[in-house]
């Protein structure tokens, strides 16, 4: 089965700064890798994905890049603000599998 | 839109207790189900997932089951809970097909005491 790894498990950024959030996975069938954000107390929420027809997705602040060669999968966050504080997580398909999580800590 | 209900938001029982968790789907058909359990601090784990009503699949051998009556409700019992049944649970559902993503509630806490 697929087997997703995550890195860091925290992350601590002063605001304004750029923050980045790897992922590997290892089935090379998988072809669908969204990134949730997790708040305390919620469940995750979709915050971005990317299929593997696609190299770099943007929306905003937040990008997510693909290297299908290398198996690895990338979140990045730039000018971070302090309400990006929460825990972030990876998956990859085909039944999502996800990575263990990243606690993102934005410092005012 | 689609949105998925979870109740209760919190639960405190007693060891032994027996336990009904429900998650219902509004605004879509036929969707894939799911029960997670996250423990404090720690990342998701599958506990069931569902393609149809009465089609279950268990990811991890334990004294929880789930159920799916109807095509929209994902229901998450045990007869007796332990200690270790305390934790976050979450359900999801995602659209019926390849590469889709989950959606998820808000989630119950459960305290065993």
């Amino acid at each position: 089965g697929e087997n997703v790894e995550q890195h860091p498990s925290t992350l601590s950024v002063q605001e304004g700064d750029s923050a980045v959030i790897k992922c590997t996975y290892s089935d090379s069938a998988s072809n669908y890798f969204p990134w949730y954000k997790q708040e305390l107390g919620k469940g995750p929420q979709l915050i971005i994905d990317i299929r593997s027809n696609v190299g770099e997705k943007k929306d905003q602040r937040i990008a997510v890049t693909l290297n299908k060669t290398a198996k690895h999968f990338s979140l990045h966050i730039t000018e971070t603000q302090p309400e990006d504080s929460a825990v972030y997580f990876c998956a990859a398909s085909r039944v999502l599998t996800f990575g263990g999580g990243t606690r993102l800590m934005v410092k005012p | 839109s689609q949105t998925i209900h979870q109740w209760p938001a919190t639960l405190v029982q007693p060891v032994g207790s027996p336990l009904s968790l429900e998650c219902t789907v509004e605004g879509t058909s036929n969707p894939n189900l799911y029960w997670y359990r996250q423990a404090a601090g720690r990342g998701l784990q599958l506990l069931f997932y569902s393609v149809g009503i009465g089609q279950i699949s268990s990811e991890v051998p334990q004294n929880l089951s789930a159920s799916r009556p109807q095509d929209r409700q994902f229901i998450l019992s045990s007869k007796k809970l332990l200690l270790s049944d305390s934790g976050f649970y979450l359900c999801a559902w995602s659209a019926a097909l390849p590469g889709q993503p989950q959606h998820f509630g808000d989630g119950t806490r459960l305290s065993i005491l």
